[in-house]
């Protein structure tokens, strides 16, 4: 197994531009959720899913979209690019959201808008 | 909202000499604790774990304690290492609900050899 693959590893982008943060597991997880990563302030919640066609907010989900058509993939949407937005992006699974299961996480996307 | 605090910030130890990190988390619908490592530029990586019926899980030199009623849990690494130098996090979550896993903002340990 693959485990949780994201693409690409990294990223430059011009204020203003929308890109997608590719995401696939092939472990046959139903929980997918996505993490920012800043210095100091740990990994924040953006969007999570419980399952194919359930998505849903995190802690910080302005400026990002998900949708989760499969079970395997979860992709990550900027809309329109900001400078705040430059971050490490974790992508992250587990078996069940109602059992109490770890995550395991992708190597991560290293984002930068300038 | 849920939140998750975490100290301390930074960490150093002499090698061989033990380590505790705590935290504590608001929600409580939380009933899984897992605490995670993460390497420079590496991902984090599960290193122990705890669900709500568990006051304390041993494996090795890695403990995790937890308090539900004060809403605390705390990481124990015994006999330190040069190799247990990294980012830990804790992190609280639900399996009903709301369904999130929320983290702490992390503890950089130094072991110094």
């Amino acid at each position: 197994n693959a485990g949780v693959t994201q693409t690409p590893k990294f990223q430059v982008l011009k204020t203003g531009q929308s890109m997608t943060l590719q995401c696939a597991q092939d472990m046959n997880h139903e929980y997918m959720s996505w993490y920012r990563q800043d210095p100091g302030m740990g990994l924040r919640l953006i969007h999570y899913s419980v399952g194919a066609g359930i998505t849903d907010q995190g802690e910080v989900p302005n400026g990002y979209n998900v949708s989760r058509s499969t079970t395997e993939d979860f992709p990550l949407r900027l809309l329109s690019a900001a400078p705040s937005q430059t971050s490490v992006y974790f992508c992250a699974s587990s078996y069940s959201p109602t059992l109490a299961s770890p995550l395991h996480f992708g190597n991560g996307t290293r984002l930068t808008v300038t | 909202g849920e939140n998750v605090e975490q100290h301390p910030s930074t960490l150093s130890v002499q090698e061989g000499d033990s380590a505790v990190i705590k935290c504590t988390y608001s929600d409580s619908a939380s009933n899984y604790f897992p605490w995670y490592k993460q390497e420079l530029g590496k991902r984090p990586q599960l290193i122990i774990d705890i669900r709500s019926n568990v006051g304390e899980k041993k494996d090795q030199r890695i403990a995790v304690t937890l308090n539900k009623t004060a809403k605390h849990f705390s990481l124990h690494i015994t006999e330190t290492q040069p190799e247990d130098s990294a980012v830990y996090f804790c992190a609280a979550g639900t399996t009903s609900g709301t369904y999130k896993y929320i983290f702490g903002t992390g503890t950089r340990l130094k072991v110094l050899a």
